[in-house]
């Protein structure tokens, strides 16, 4: 069954406390891997894609890598604004272009 | 701006009533999506659509209705034979080919009364 898993369920850390989210998929076929930020009561934002293993992508403090089996999402020296829930979700072959999300990652920096 | 425009932000719905959700994108998106989010779970798809006048089923279509007559518009129709509606919806569009990352509204919350 293809099927998304995020760990931890939460997280908090104290500012500048640098940590990675997990994202690890079961999926025939990868065709891409996509990491959203969510505020509470809106809608999800874009971050990134990634498509192969080894691909890296970068923005401010935020790093997302990809493996054959899973993808971190790396937070170095984190303020408090970047509190959020982070999803990752997967394309796969066959899904056309079906969106499969994890529960999400709730992140709480403190000050 | 470009952007997926969602209306309303919030509605009640009364038992047996069906109610519908209004979904807009300027994108010149050819896909649009909609998920159903609950606390602690993963968004879920509820219907899909490629091109304008045909949509498929997601993994939880019981009890929802779209239609796509327009690019731009994709409506859902929540109808009283889903008997747990209340839940955050949200919509989504992306290219057809190419880079296939999906954009989302800002949700709409439905809760039963």
């Amino acid at each position: 069954e293809d099927q998304v898993t995020q760990s931890p369920e939460a997280l908090r850390l104290q500012e500048g406390e640098s940590s990675s989210l997990n994202c690890s998929y079961t999926v025939s076929g990868l065709r891409g891997l996509f990491w959203y930020r969510q505020d509470p009561g809106k809608g999800p934002e874009f971050l990134f894609t990634l498509y192969s293993a080894g691909e890296e992508k970068e923005k401010e403090r935020l790093k997302a890598t990809l493996t054959k089996k899973e993808s971190f999402l790396h937070i170095t020296a984190p303020k408090p604004e970047d509190s959020a829930t982070y999803l990752c979700a997967v394309q796969f072959s066959g899904g056309y272009n079906k969106l499969i999300f994890g529960a999400g990652t709730r992140l709480a920096v403190h000050p | 701006d470009g952007g997926i425009t969602q209306s309303p932000k919030y509605l009640f719905r009364k038992e047996g009533q069906n109610v519908t959700l209004s979904c807009e994108q300027n994108l010149n998106h050819d896909a649009m999506y909609w998920y159903r989010q609950d606390p602690g779970q993963g968004l879920r798809l509820i219907y899909y659509s490629q091109i304008v006048n045909d949509f498929q089923k997601g993994d939880i279509a019981e009890g929802y209705s779209v239609s796509r007559e327009k690019k731009e518009s994709f409506p859902l129709t929540v109808t009283s034979a889903q008997k747990n509606p209340t839940a955050f919806y949200l919509c989504a569009s992306s290219k057809a080919r190419g880079n296939t990352e999906a954009f989302f509204g800002q949700g709409t919350r439905l809760t039963v009364v």
